[in-house]
């Protein structure tokens, strides 16, 4: 495998159930980042997890829980979502951090809460 | 905080027709400008980074220019395939190393 994975590509859950997100960097990069994008909305920064540091926007709600253990491996835990919270969820890795501005990004996990 | 404002909001051209995408920025102090290029049901993929005003890079039918206010892909006699979602983004010093992405522009390139 190459790049950057993500599992699930897509995942339906209700409000009240538990789920998680996982990401995968195969690149040896030390820094990876959780972004959220929403239709007609920029690239939202949500989490970036690196040898220096741990970075969160604070404007993300805490039902979104970051995990890294170790640089190689990325999650994001999901409970008790809202409908608002249906986006694409993208993983991204880069070399150093701070970064360049190249990330490397998977493909995604569509989320839908119902 | 920084901003990154994208225009036109979506493109349609014909085959071979060149144009350019417009990325304003307002930045404290730029440590550089990305763009990167979105395919449907993808995540990003980085094309460039410009760093200051003047610099020029290119790859294939694209190239990007950057001065203080703002840059532009121009693409060149476009293909079908150049079809994509092109977003611009911005680390701008404010932000610490957060990159500010702007709302991209969708470009259809029809045979």
């Amino acid at each position: 495998e190459t790049g950057v994975t993500q599992t699930p590509r897509h995942l339906v859950m209700g409000m009240t159930n538990k789920k998680s997100l996982k990401c995968e960097q195969h690149l040896g990069h030390n820094a990876m980042y959780w972004y959220k994008q929403s239709a007609k909305k920029p690239l939202e920064l949500m989490f970036v997890y690196s040898l220096e540091e741990r970075v969160e926007n604070n404007s993300v709600p805490s039902r979104f829980s970051p995990e890294c253990p170790n640089s190689s491996h990325l999650f994001l835990h999901l409970h008790t979502l809202q409908p608002e919270d249906s986006a694409l969820y993208l993983c991204a890795s880069s070399s150093r951090h701070p970064n360049t501005g190249e990330l490397f990004f998977g493909e995604g996990s569509r989320l839908t809460v119902l | 905080e920084d901003q990154v404002t994208q225009s036109p909001e979506a493109l349609r051209l014909q085959e071979g027709e060149s144009s350019s995408l417009n990325c304003s920025y307002t930045v404290s102090g730029l440590r550089g400008l990305f763009w990167y290029r979105q395919d449907p049901g993808k995540g990003p993929e980085f094309l460039f980074t410009l760093y200051s005003a003047g610099e020029e890079k290119e790859k294939e039918r694209l190239k990007a220019t950057l001065t203080k206010k703002e840059s532009f892909l121009h693409i060149t006699a476009p293909k079908p395939e150049d079809s994509a979602t092109y977003l611009c983004a911005v680390n701008g010093g404010t932000s610490g190393s957060r990159l500010t992405f702007g709302e991209g522009t969708q470009l259809t390139v029809n045979p």
